[in-house]
């Protein structure tokens, strides 16, 4: 069982909005802004998407945002695009011997 | 091009020992926090360790491989190290380094660079 706790799978058409949540303690998530996101694509390494709960590194497509509220992070894509399926891991700081926990990941299927 | 390479994965028996490395190239690796994370077969991310910048003083790791993994570094190589002992099968898994993004206002944040990754069979 993955420390955060995130939906086994989402889906969406083209051209919609999806959201991912994430659900953490007052330990993790809730504790900090140090909520990330990843995108991870089948034989592929992850890509970071998201930092520090909404920032987005340079290269990142505007249509990821982040967002957090109480011990629940979340991450939106916009404008849906087929090469948007892949798999969708939150990770956050946590404060204890465990440093980093990560979610069990959420598999994004575009109709 | 910033980049990551792992290498020296592959076959191990339970209770044997690997050393991976993580070879960087493209930024100045000392400068960085260096974690290894893995991925077991169909399954998520685990953190496994952190290491410090510059001469890499501190150290982390999470329980699961804590006295039975050490990682270490050399920046002169621009190199990163994983060594693994007591081999367990739920060891198995792909194994990925990976740079802590200096973006990040966590010390111990998001990782921004990651390797191809280097598969670690425990049979």
């Amino acid at each position: 069982q993955s420390a955060l706790a995130q939906p086994a799978s989402v889906s969406g058409s083209p051209g919609q909005s999806i959201t991912i949540f994430c659900s953490g303690t007052s330990s993790d998530v809730g504790g900090h802004n140090y909520v990330s996101w990843y995108q991870q694509h089948p034989g592929r390494a992850p890509k970071l998407l998201i930092y520090d709960v909404t920032n987005r590194p340079s290269g990142v497509s505007n249509r990821f945002s982040g967002s957090k509220s109480g011990n629940t992070a979340s991450l939106t894509i916009s404008g849906l695009q087929a090469e948007d399926e892949a798999n969708y891991y939150c990770s956050s700081h946590r404060s204890t011997t465990t440093l980093v926990v990560f979610g069990g990941g959420t598999k994004l299927t575009v109709l | 091009q910033v980049q990551l390479l792992e290498s020296g994965g592959g076959l191990v028996k339970p209770g044997g020992s690997l050393r991976l490395s993580c070879a960087a190239s493209g930024f100045i690796f000392s400068d960085y926090y260096m974690s290894w994370i893995r991925q077991a077969p169909g399954k998520g991310l685990e953190w496994v360790s952190y290491i410090t910048s510059g001469a890499g003083t501190m150290i982390y790791y999470a329980e699961s491989v804590k006295g039975r993994f050490t990682v270490s570094r050399d920046n002169a190589k621009k190199s990163l190290y994983l060594q693994m002992n007591s081999f367990r099968p739920d060891d198995t898994a792909v194994y990925y380094c990976a740079r802590v993004s200096p973006d990040s206002s966590s010390t111990f944040g998001a990782l921004d660079i990651w390797g191809q990754g280097t598969t670690v069979t425990v049979s």
